[in-house]
């Protein structure tokens, strides 16, 4: 069983919908990832908070708001989404090193919310 | 973006056989990590080896890492049904950070 919970694990919404994807971990890590995945490839990072804090945007567009309220939280805020954005989205965490300013290794994922944009 | 090439991209054994993966990166690390992903599920950290190792075992896994070359491949020995899925390498970078980016992967399908 994983230890990082995504809800909901499925979604479907309109491109007026507004709508959010939630990630909780109880590790006590301190880094939080959202990676967007699409069939038959490899994840893409997001975003990435260390410390609550926004860390990386990787030139996300603003459709996509991130989210986090605490240490175990991590939202993903969707609006005006469009076909295309379609895919899996994945939460992962991990324990930043003793600077708090890198990743020191293993990223533990949740199972994904699966999101269809009609 | 994506940090490398995965090879093979999909890969069919019999259960018992081995199978090898091979990842190739682009730039500096500061290690390198594999995952499997069972299909439409999360991912799942298997193995990870730093740039200052070469070789590093765990049950039936076995990874090795060329710097120079910068490319890691992954033995899976004695395989089982339970063994099928896509497999990631992923890359942390050499200066440190966040930024852990994914090979293309390999789909391998172990036949019973």
């Amino acid at each position: 069983d994983t230890e990082v919970t995504q809800t909901p694990k499925h979604l479907v919404m309109g491109m007026t919908n507004k709508k959010s994807l939630k990630c909780e971990q109880h590790m006590g890590h301190r880094a939080m990832y959202w990676y967007k995945q699409k069939a038959k490839k490899p994840p893409e990072l997001m975003f990435v908070y260390s410390y609550e804090k926004l860390s990386i945007n990787e030139s996300v567009p603003s459709r996509f708001s991130p989210e986090c309220p605490n240490s175990s939280l991590l939202n993903l805020h969707l609006h005006a989404l469009q076909p295309e954005d379609s895919a899996l989205y994945l939460c992962a965490s991990s324990q930043p090193g003793l600077a708090g300013g890198s990743n020191t290794g293993e990223l533990f994922f949740g199972e994904g919310s699966r999101l269809t944009v009609l | 973006s994506q940090q490398g090439e995965e090879d093979p991209q999909a890969l069919s054994i019999q259960e018992g056989e081995n199978a090898t993966m091979n990842c190739s990166y682009k730039t500096s690390i500061n290690n390198l990590q594999w995952y499997r992903q069972n299909s439409g599920r999360g991912l799942v950290h298997l193995i990870l080896i730093r740039s200052n190792e070469r070789e590093k075992h765990s049950g039936r896994l076995r990874v090795t890492l060329d710097t120079s070359k910068k490319s890691s491949s992954l033995l899976i020995t004695a395989s089982r049904a339970a063994d099928t899925a896509s497999y990631f390498c992923a890359t942390g970078p050499y200066t440190g950070g966040f930024k852990t980016i994914f090979g293309a992967g390999t789909r391998l399908f172990v036949k019973a």
